[in-house]
């Protein structure tokens, strides 16, 4: 299965920390990407990393691809209490005609105000 | 900012009961698909559907579903006999190229609750 395993599974921390959550995947990858999901709610897209980038940021969000050990981390810096949410990494395998995307298992972060 | 939008938000059906899901893709889309998330799991997917028909499909969406876009603007899912292990939030998302090129948008989503 390509299905990707994101850790931890639940995160607390207090606003103003930075949130560091990280996703595994099985298989070659065209792209790596991250959703939000609020309790109950749809999935928001937040960042799209392509198999040849290493590094991307947009605001206070930071994502690192490994394809080599094929990883990735989501970084939110200076948190907020509106950051709660749950993440999701999402991955697009090089093998398939690429509409599918495979989510992982969620990190659920909670931020303290 | 355009959106996926999803009706009903929640819908409650008896077993063995038909029922349409409804989406409105963003507009100038052309990648259209179907996920489910059971409470608690992961979000899984259904379908793919691109130039009318279907591109990709999983091992879930067997031949109670069905998948189709009747007026160029709606995207619906048919269960045609629901079952208890249908309950589950449907999510429609659409994309402008495929998924190797681009995210995905999703909708809100509609909760199925099969009793």
């Amino acid at each position: 299965s390509q299905q990707g395993e994101e850790d931890p599974q639940a995160l607390s921390i207090q606003e103003g920390e930075n949130a560091t959550m990280n996703c595994s995947y099985k298989t070659s990858i065209n792209n790596l990407q991250w959703y939000r999901q609020n309790s109950g709610r749809g999935l928001v897209h937040l960042i799209l990393i392509r198999s040849n980038e290493r590094e991307k940021h947009s605001g206070r969000l930071r994502v690192t691809l490994d394809t080599s050990k094929k990883s990735s981390s989501l970084l939110i810096t200076a948190s907020r209490a509106a950051d709660t949410a749950s993440y999701f990494c999402a991955t697009v395998p090089i093998s398939n005609t690429g509409n599918q995307f495979y989510f992982g298992t969620g990190t659920s972060l909670t931020v303290i105000p | 900012e355009p959106e996926v939008t999803q009706t009903p938000s929640h819908q409650v059906t008896q077993m063995g009961q038909e029922v349409i899901l409804r989406c409105v893709p963003i507009s100038n889309h052309l990648y259209f698909y179907w996920y489910r998330q059971i409470l608690g799991q992961k979000v899984e997917f259904l379908v793919s559907f691109y130039n009318n028909e279907i591109s990709e499909k999983s091992e879930i969406f067997d031949d109670q579903f069905s998948v189709e876009r009747p007026d160029g603007s709606n995207f619906t899912l048919k269960i045609r006999s629901t079952k208890l292990e249908d309950s589950a939030m449907y999510f429609c998302a659409s994309s402008w190229r495929g998924g190797r090129n681009t995210e995905a948008f999703f909708g809100q989503g509609t909760r199925l609750t099969v009793v």
